[in-house]
C-alpha cells in the first residue's frame, strides 16, 4: 500500500499562472482533506470531500477549487496563483469523519 | 482561530529525559488527537483520546485529557534524538462537522 501520495513534490509557479495538485490514497477512505502549512504554523483546512462528488469548504477556501470525480482521488486547483498561496500543501484521508487522518508528503508550492 | 493552542511553542531536552506538552482548546469535543511531523513530512498519528477518557497510553507516550479544564497533555519518556519533530493536537470537536482544528504545534528537540 502507497498510503496517500501527492503530485507533485515541488512546483513554483509566477503570479496569475494555473496548477492543480493530485492527491490519491490506496485505502478506500471516504474522506479526504486539503490543508496548507505555513512556516512555523499549523495545518489550515481548505476543502474537504465526505464522498466521491461531494465537497466542502474548509477554514480558508478563497483562491482554491477542488474536485472528487474519483473516490481514490483529491485535486486541488488554483486558478490564478498569487503569492500568498506560497505554502506546503498537504492532503490526507481518513475512513470516518473526526477519526485519525493519514497524510501524504506534502507539495512545496512557491509562487513569484 | 485555531481550536487548540500547544504549549510550550518550542522545547530542548536532553537525551532521556522526559518531553511534556500541553494543548488547551475552546470548544467541546468528541476526541482530541496528536500527530508528530518531522522536518519535511507529512504528519503522522500518534494516539486519539476520546471525549470521555482520562488517559491513554502507546508506548512511550502518555496522553491525559481534562474536560472540565478543556486541555490536554502529552508526555514522552526516555526522549531520544529521534523524537525530534513538531507535535500537533488536532481536535474533533462537536459542531465541526467532518473536520479537525489543529493547533500550531510544539517543536521538540532532543538534544543526544
Amino acid at each position: 500500500n502507497a498510503g496517500v501520495t501527492q503530485t507533485p513534490k515541488f512546483r513554483v509557479l509566477k503570479t496569475g499562472q494555473s496548477m492543480t495538485l493530485l492527491c490519491a490514497q490506496d485505502m478506500n477512505h471516504e474522506y479526504m482533506y486539503w490543508y496548507r502549512q505555513d512556516p512555523g504554523m499549523g495545518l489550515r483546512l481548505i476543502h474537504y470531500s465526505v464522498g466521491e462528488g461531494t465537497t466542502a469548504k474548509g477554514e480558508v477556501p478563497d483562491g482554491y477549487n477542488v474536485s472528487r470525480l474519483k473516490k481514490q482521488n483529491f485535486l486541488l486547483g488554483l486558478e490564478s496563483a498569487a503569492p500568498s498561496q506560497t505554502s506546503v500543501y498537504f492532503c490526507a484521508s481518513s475512513g470516518t469523519s473526526g477519526r485519525t487522518q493519514y497524510f501524504g508528503p506534502g507539495t512545496r508550492l512557491t509562487v513569484l | 482561530s485555531q481550536q487548540g493552542e500547544e504549549d510550550p511553542q518550542a522545547l530542548s531536552i536532553q537525551e532521556g529525559e522526559n518531553a511534556t506538552m500541553n494543548c488547551s482548546y475552546k470548544t467541546s469535543i468528541n476526541n482530541l488527537q496528536w500527530y508528530r511531523q518531522n522536518s519535511g513530512r507529512g504528519l503522522v498519528h500518534l494516539i486519539l483520546i476520546r471525549s470521555n477518557e482520562r488517559e491513554k497510553h502507546s508506548g512511550r507516550l502518555r496522553v491525559t485529557l481534562d474536560t472540565s479544564k478543556k486541555s490536554s497533555s502529552l508526555l514522552i519518556t526516555a526522549s531520544r534524538a529521534a523524537d525530534t519533530a513538531s507535535y500537533f493536537c488536532a481536535t474533533d470537536f462537536n459542531n465541526a462537522g467532518n473536520m479537525l482544528t489543529f493547533g500550531g504545534g510544539t517543536r521538540l528537540m532532543v538534544k543526544p
